[in-house]
């Protein structure tokens, strides 16, 4: 069974532009989650996706966005990218409940310049 | 509010047991688990423990959980070099994504 995929795995963009990264959850994965890792404040929850509906929300500014299309399928994006957004963004999934725990991807590093 | 608390670094020599501490401040959470991070890599989940159980064991994993406390540890028998990485501990509700982590153990793992 294919795990969770995150494309791009490297991006590097200009401060001010924008970018979008996409999630592939596990077939039948119905939630995706997004977290941000810095060496500074670790791992932060972003937002959570669950049947195309945002379903809970982390602490960051409204730069950040995101959506879930009907195959499960998640893009989040970065709008006026600041040097403080270069971080590992990982996404995670499962099926809906933490019954059988949540399943990360490798990850996108965003390096902005 | 929510916070999660773990030491940062322990060293072991191959073959002894590491015992890597967590405690937690959520009364409401469901479910603990612990995912392994290693260098280049997305988190792998090792194990997860629910709020109502003391002990979960498996293979060379034992998860201990003390409610009282809200103190979390996660226990490697025959610790191995493979097992070199970050370990974090991490809580939800199990009801939506959010998971909130701790810092992170980063495992040294002398030969």
């Amino acid at each position: 069974k294919a795990g969770v995929t995150q494309t791009p795995r490297y991006l590097i963009k200009t401060r001010g532009q924008q970018v979008t990264l996409s999630c592939s959850p596990i077939s039948g994965h119905r939630s995706v989650s997004w977290y941000q890792q810095t060496p500074g404040q670790g791992l932060q929850f972003l937002f959570e996706y669950f049947s195309e509906t945002q379903r809970n929300k982390g602490n960051f500014p409204g730069r950040f966005s995101g959506r879930q299309f009907s195959n499960s399928r998640s893009e989040m994006n970065v709008s006026t990218l600041e040097l403080g957004d270069s971080a590992l963004y990982l996404c995670a999934s499962s099926p809906g409940t933490g019954y059988y725990g949540y399943t990360f991807g490798s990850g996108t590093r965003l390096t902005v310049v | 509010g929510e916070d999660v608390e773990q030491s940062l670094f322990l060293s072991v020599r191959e073959g002894d047991s590491s015992v890597i501490n967590c405690t937690y401040t959520d009364s409401s959470s469901t479910y603990l688990y612990w995912y392994k991070q290693e260098p280049g890599a997305g988190l792998q989940l090792l194990t997860y423990i629910f709020s109502n159980m003391d002990m979960k064991q498996d293979q060379r994993l034992t998860v201990l959980l003390n409610k009282k406390d809200k103190h979390l540890s996660l226990r490697i028998a025959d610790t191995q070099t493979g097992d070199s990485a970050i370990y974090f501990c991490a809580e939800g509700t199990g009801n939506t994504g959010k998971l909130i982590f701790g810092q992170g153990t980063t495992l040294q793992v002398k030969p």
